[in-house]
C-alpha cells in the first residue's frame, strides 16, 4: 500500500530557511500537497506539485520532487514564528475520477525568535 | 477560512454508542470527503461521497458509515463506538472536476470516547 514518511520535528531560528523533507512510495501519485495545519484547526492547503514537474516556487514557498528517488521538500524561505504549524506532505494517485490523498504522518516545525 | 463548518466542536461519548457528526460543505462543492486524525497521525482517509453515492472508502469497518444529501451537507455517522475511535474528524469538500481534485478542510470536530 501506499506509504508517505516525513521527520517529526523541525526546529529553526526567525529568519532563517527551513526545509521539511517527505518520501513516498507510490510510483502512480498524480499530485503532491503540502498542507499545513495550526492548533485546533483543520488543515489549510499550501501548495501542490504535478508530478511531471521538478520545482514549484509560490512566494516564500518552494517545492522540489525528485520523482525518480520519490522525494519531495518544501522550502520555506524567511521563516516566521507564525509559521510554527505542523506541515502534511500527501500524495493523490488518480482514482475514479478523483485524488485521495495519502497523508504523512506531519512535521512539526518550531520556529524560534 | 474555507467556508466549510462541522458541527459540533467537542464532542464526549462512551463505549458502545452512536455518534452522528455533520460537516456543511462549500458553496459549490459536491464532493465530501471525511478523514480521521489521531493525536500525533496524520489525516486517515474514511471515505468519500460524490452526489449522494459513496464513491471510495479507505480501510475502516462498516459501523463508519456516511451520507450525503441533496445540499451536498453529510453526516459520518459511528456506531458501537470504542476507545480508539477517539480522534479528530475532519471534513473535506471539494469541486470536482477540477484539477486538480484540491480539498478544503473544516475545522474537524474532536470526538473522545471513555
Amino acid at each position: 500500500g501506499e506509504d508517505v514518511e516525513q521527520s517529526l520535528f523541525l526546529s529553526v531560528r526567525e529568519g532563517d530557511s527551513s526545509v521539511i523533507n517527505c518520501t513516498y512510495t507510490d510510483s502512480s501519485s498524480t499530485y503532491l500537497y503540502w498542507y499545513k495545519q495550526e492548533p485546533g484547526a483543520g488543515l489549510q492547503l499550501l501548495t501542490y506539485i504535478f508530478s511531471n514537474m521538478d520545482m514549484k516556487q509560490d512566494q516564500r514557498l518552494t517545492v522540489l520532487l525528485n520523482k525518480k528517488d520519490k522525494h519531495l521538500s518544501l522550502r520555506i524561505a524567511d521563516t516566521q514564528t507564525g509559521d510554527s504549524a505542523i506541515y502534511f506532505c500527501a500524495d493523490a494517485p488518480a482514482s475514479g475520477g478523483s485524488y485521495i490523498p495519502t497523508f504523512g504522518r506531519g512535521t512539526s516545525l518550531i520556529v524560534h525568535p | 477560512e474555507t467556508g466549510v463548518t462541522q458541527s459540533p466542536t467537542h464532542l464526549i461519548k462512551t463505549r458502545g454508542q452512536q455518534v452522528t457528526l455533520r460537516c456543511s460543505s462549500q458553496s459549490g462543492h459536491n464532493t465530501v470527503s471525511w478523514y480521521q486524525q489521531a493525536l500525533g497521525q496524520g489525516p486517515q482517509f474514511i471515505f468519500q461521497y460524490y452526489r449522494e453515492e459513496e464513491n471510495g472508502r479507505g480501510n475502516f469497518p462498516p459501523r463508519f458509515s456516511g451520507l450525503q444529501f441533496p445540499n451536498y451537507s453529510s453526516e459520518l455517522n459511528v456506531n458501537a463506538l470504542e476507545l480508539d475511535d477517539s480522534a479528530l474528524y475532519l471534513c473535506a469538500s471539494s469541486p470536482r472536476g477540477e484539477n486538480p481534485d484540491t480539498q478544503y478542510f473544516g475545522p474537524g470536530t474532536r470526538l473522545t470516547v471513555l
